[in-house]
């Protein structure tokens, strides 16, 4: 079955640095990455998710990128801030349309931190 | 209006009791999952149904038993708790994957059991 691999599993950066969280997976029919933040005590939120026909997603501040050959996707965060301190998952899935998403295999998740 | 709600938000028992956790969503959605949160915050699927139907069951002792009465509800319940069993648990619900929908997972609050 699918495996992620997600590093760091906790990264401090300074208000205004950028942050790159890394995941790798196993399967290659895998055709769907999201990422999700956890805020602390709440529910993971999807942020932003990718397709395997994509190489590169971005949305304001956060990005994407998906190296299929390599089976590792990342996601970038530009000029942090303490808001966006939170634990991110990534995780990869097959799914295919008109079905449904099959099973979301999460990576273990990176503690972000935000200093001000 | 809440999409995904799950009860109770806490609930803290005896090891070897029975109890259940009750999930909704008003999304109109097919599938609806159950996932595990550990204390290491590792997100672990449990169970999967689509349209009633059991369709992800993935390696869980057999005391936890899901029960999907239509679309729309799926519950929880687990037999003879054991100490191991303290996570939290989210609920969560997705759309059928088109071009449109990107198959993402709303997830409900959280139910924290504690098992004493």
């Amino acid at each position: 079955g699918e495996n992620v691999e997600q590093h760091p599993s906790t990264l401090s950066v300074q208000e205004g640095d950028s942050a790159v969280i890394k995941c790798t997976y196993s399967d290659s029919a895998s055709n769907y990455f999201p990422w999700y933040k956890q805020e602390l005590g709440k529910r993971p939120q999807l942020i932003i998710d990718i397709r395997s026909n994509v190489g590169e997603k971005k949305d304001q501040r956060i990005a994407v990128t998906l190296n299929k050959t390599a089976k590792h996707f990342s996601l970038h965060i530009t000029e942090t801030q303490p808001e966006d301190s939170a634990v991110y998952f990534c995780a990869a899935s097959i799914g295919w349309d008109g079905g449904s998403q099959g099973n979301l295999i999460f990576g273990k998740g990176t503690k972000l931190s935000v200093k001000p | 209006d809440t999409a995904v709600s799950q009860t109770p938000k806490y609930l803290v028992t005896q090891m070897g009791n029975d109890k259940s956790i009750k999930c909704e969503q008003n999304l109109g959605h097919d599938t609806m999952y159950w996932y595990k949160q550990d204390s290491k915050k590792f997100l672990k699927i449990m169970f999967s149904y689509n349209n009633k139907e059991l369709i992800i069951n993935e390696t869980v002792p057999n005391r936890f038993s899901p029960k999907s009465p239509d679309k729309a509800h799926l519950n929880l319940h687990i037999n003879s708790l054991e100490l191991g069993d303290s996570a939290v648990y989210f609920c969560a619900s997705s759309p059928r994957l088109s071009g449109s929908s990107t198959g993402e997972l709303f997830f409900g609050e959280g139910s924290r059991l504690t098992v004493l």
